[in-house]
């Protein structure tokens, strides 16, 4: 049990579908962030949110939309995916937004066919 | 840019010590970390070290810090089975202005612990 929670574990997906993915946290972390693992390439960071806020978008498409309405609860809004957005998406928190001591969820095993 | 490398396999017996080597880039870091990546897992947080210290030890793990030279390893003790998995090495990087960090990932070495 790593405290946070990723729901659903697999997703297949058409790109004219849209879905949600959902984390939540009960460690008490304000911050949450979104993280794209795709094969042979380094973790890439989607975004991060500190304390609801959202401070960061790494030139993320748009077809993604983060929402954070809390501070346990985060999700991502799929529309209009490509197959090349196939990937493990996982999601973390950390205490705050200092990077590095973060948990994991399971992640997300999306298939966009 | 910043960038973390790391050696993408590594095969050893059971019972033997296992090294994975990472080198990174930006001399600014001030933590690095290892972390784990079991098969449909997240990545657990294995450990880490400061930037101002040589060496760290936990248990089966012990890291090494070799910050003129931008290196960082990890040895595991007597590999188990168990400790098959994918290992990522991490570096604390400053982004923006500010000091606001985030982390800068190597692509993770695979090891394989044979019986």
């Amino acid at each position: 049990e790593t405290g946070v929670t990723q729901t659903p574990r697999h997703l297949v997906m058409g790109m004219t579908n849209k879905k949600s993915l959902k984390c939540e946290q009960h460690l008490g972390h304000n911050a949450m962030y979104w993280y794209k693992q795709s094969a042979k390439k380094p973790l890439e960071l989607m975004f991060v949110y500190n304390f609801k806020e959202q401070t960061e978008n790494n030139s993320v498409p748009s077809r993604f939309s983060p929402e954070c309405p809390n501070s346990s609860h985060l999700f991502l809004h799929l529309h209009t995916l490509q197959p090349e957005d196939s990937a493990l998406y996982l999601c973390a928190s950390s205490q705050d937004f200092q990077a590095g001591e973060a948990f994991f969820g399971q992640g997300t095993r999306l298939t966009v066919v | 840019g910043e960038d973390v490398e790391q050696s993408l396999f590594l095969s050893v017996r059971e019972g033997d010590s296992s090294v994975i080597n990472c080198t990174y880039t930006d001399s600014s870091s001030t933590y690095l970390y290892w972390y784990k990546q079991e098969p449909g897992a997240g990545l657990q947080l294995l450990t880490y070290i400061f930037s101002n210290m040589d060496m760290k030890q936990d248990q089966r793990l012990t890291v090494l810090l070799n910050k003129k030279d931008k290196h960082l390893s990890l040895r595991i003790a007597d590999t188990q089975t168990g400790d098959s998995a994918i290992y990522f090495c991490a570096e604390s990087t400053l982004f923006n202005a500010g000091n606001n960090r985030k982390l800068i990932w190597g692509l993770g070495t695979s090891l394989a612990v044979n019986p």
